[in-house]
């Protein structure tokens, strides 16, 4: 099935943006959503159909989406947004979620 | 506001099978597809199947022998069932909410806290 590719770990000081990425062969043809997983929770839609905001995210979240590469930026980071992230797409083969390996952020 | 809450054993005997019921609250369980998703300790999500009041269900290939997941409206739950188990299938496993703008663009709005679920003797 669609394979999905993250960098394990970005670290940015705070007030800085943090970019990451999320690969994937023609990646720009799908739609790319975004989840915050802080510990011991749930994760949490933050970006979806690659640059929708749900209610209650900061505009400081914004994705983009072109060629193989999916971008998740973070804007004026702070230190509640040091969580892992995970992009997903649908696999329509499978009819199902795929999800990337995760990128864990750390606020420096 | 959708809320989902999972339900289950916690401890489950190699070999054994796994039964999860995921409780829905504040929706319909009729206007959304649903799904279970599972991440083992310091790992990453992955999805196991979806389901729907329509009858369409489809199922991770990596899992789908062993799997079947279930709907009952009547009782606003869905459920996972497991068979087989073993130590890699030990995990927090998350119900969550099926969102749709458009067709095999799928994302998951709502999540459940998540149960989690060890396999040993």
């Amino acid at each position: 099935s669609y394979v999905l590719t993250q960098p394990p770990s970005v670290s940015v000081a705070p007030a800085t943006t943090a970019t990451i990425t999320c690969g994937g062969n023609h990646i720009g043809s799908k739609s790319v959503h975004w989840y915050q997983q802080k510990p011991g929770q749930a994760p949490v839609l933050v970006i979806y159909y690659d640059n929708d905001r749900p209610s209650g995210i900061p505009a400081r979240f914004s994705g983009s989406n072109s060629g193989n590469t999916a971008t998740l930026t973070i804007s004026w980071v702070e230190a509640g947004d040091e969580a892992d992230y995970y992009c997903q797409v649908w696999d329509s083969s499978i009819d199902g979620g795929v999800f990337g390996g995760g990128t864990k952020l750390t606020v420096l | 506001q959708v809320h989902l809450q999972e339900s289950g054993p916690g401890l489950v005997k190699p070999s054994e099978t796994l039964s999860l019921r995921c409780t829905v609250s504040g929706g319909s369980i009729s206007t959304h597809p649903w799904s279970w998703i599972r991440q083992s300790a310091g790992k990453g999500l992955e999805w196991i199947g979806r389901v729907s009041t329509s009858g369409r269900t489809s199922y991770n290939p990596s899992l789908m022998s062993r799997v079947m997941l279930s709907i009952d409206p009547s009782k606003s739950q869905f459920s996972l069932t497991m068979t087989s188990l073993t130590a890699a299938d030990t995990a927090v496993y998350f119900c969550a909410r099926i969102g749709i703008r458009d067709a095999y663009k799928e994302f998951f709005d709502f999540w459940g806290r998540g149960t989690p679920v060890i396999v040993s003797a």
